[in-house]
């Protein structure tokens, strides 16, 4: 139980496109879910908090209308990075709690974005 | 603020050694410590849990106390295969949040 599925799993896009990057939980519903981004060999970055059903909370130094997060239901949520440059080139992985008050969060295997 | 430490690696091992990777945490109130695991190109899976002082998280022969006297919660291991290989994140839930905070990655090569 508690499966994530990310598409897709990689992308290469020209610079100046957009992107969008999907987050599903496959058997269960998430009220929360997560984006991370991670550079290689580093540890995971929180870039924003995703509620169902209301606005997505971004970290502080990540902009909003760049990384555009909707939830618009229990089991997706979507990342699209607009307008992408080459310094968007990273993995990025979501993540989903089962239920509120609960600690444990369950990751997607992530997206390897590649802007060129 | 809530962190946590882990050792920095990176960390080889020969297979069928014994493994250990620390993560301390800071104390304020009792979290929930988990340690996660990415496989190369992949997202990350939980390995194992603990929620309170004195719990032990086991999975896959891995194993973590949750030490509240010395806010530890070390990753071992007694015997690691090459399988193993991955880097291993000690992580808990940032206080009054739904965020978790990560240490910064163990990254483990086991070598035949």
């Amino acid at each position: 139980g508690a499966v994530v599925s990310q598409h897709p799993s990689w992308v290469i896009c020209k610079s100046g496109t957009s992107v969008k990057i999907e987050c599903r939980s496959l058997d269960f519903q998430a009220t929360t879910m997560f984006w991370y981004r991670q550079f290689p060999k580093q540890s995971l970055m929180l870039m924003a908090t995703s509620n169902e059903g209301s606005k997505a909370t971004y970290e502080q130094g990540v902009e909003k209308d760049k990384f555009l997060i909707n939830h618009a239901s229990l089991t997706l949520s979507t990342l699209t990075v607009t307008s992408a440059h080459p310094e968007d080139s990273s993995f990025y992985i979501c993540s989903a709690k089962v239920a509120r008050g609960t600690d444990t969060q369950y990751f997607g295997p992530g997206t390897r974005l590649t802007v060129l | 603020g809530d962190s946590v430490t882990q050792m920095e690696g990176p960390v080889t091992l020969s297979e069928e050694a014994f493994l250990t990777i620390n993560c301390t945490y800071t104390a304020t109130g009792y979290p929930s410590l988990f340690w996660y695991v990415q496989y190369p190109g992949e997202g990350l899976q939980l390995l194992l849990k603990a929620t309170k002082a004195d719990d032990k998280g086991s999975n896959k022969g891995f194993e973590a106390t949750y030490r509240k006297e010395t806010t530890s919660f070390h990753l071992e291991k007694g015997s690691v295969q090459v399988s193993d290989s991955a880097v291993y994140f000690c992580a808990r839930p940032q206080g009054g949040s739904e965020k978790l905070v990560f240490g910064k990655g163990t990254k483990l090569t086991v070598n035949p």
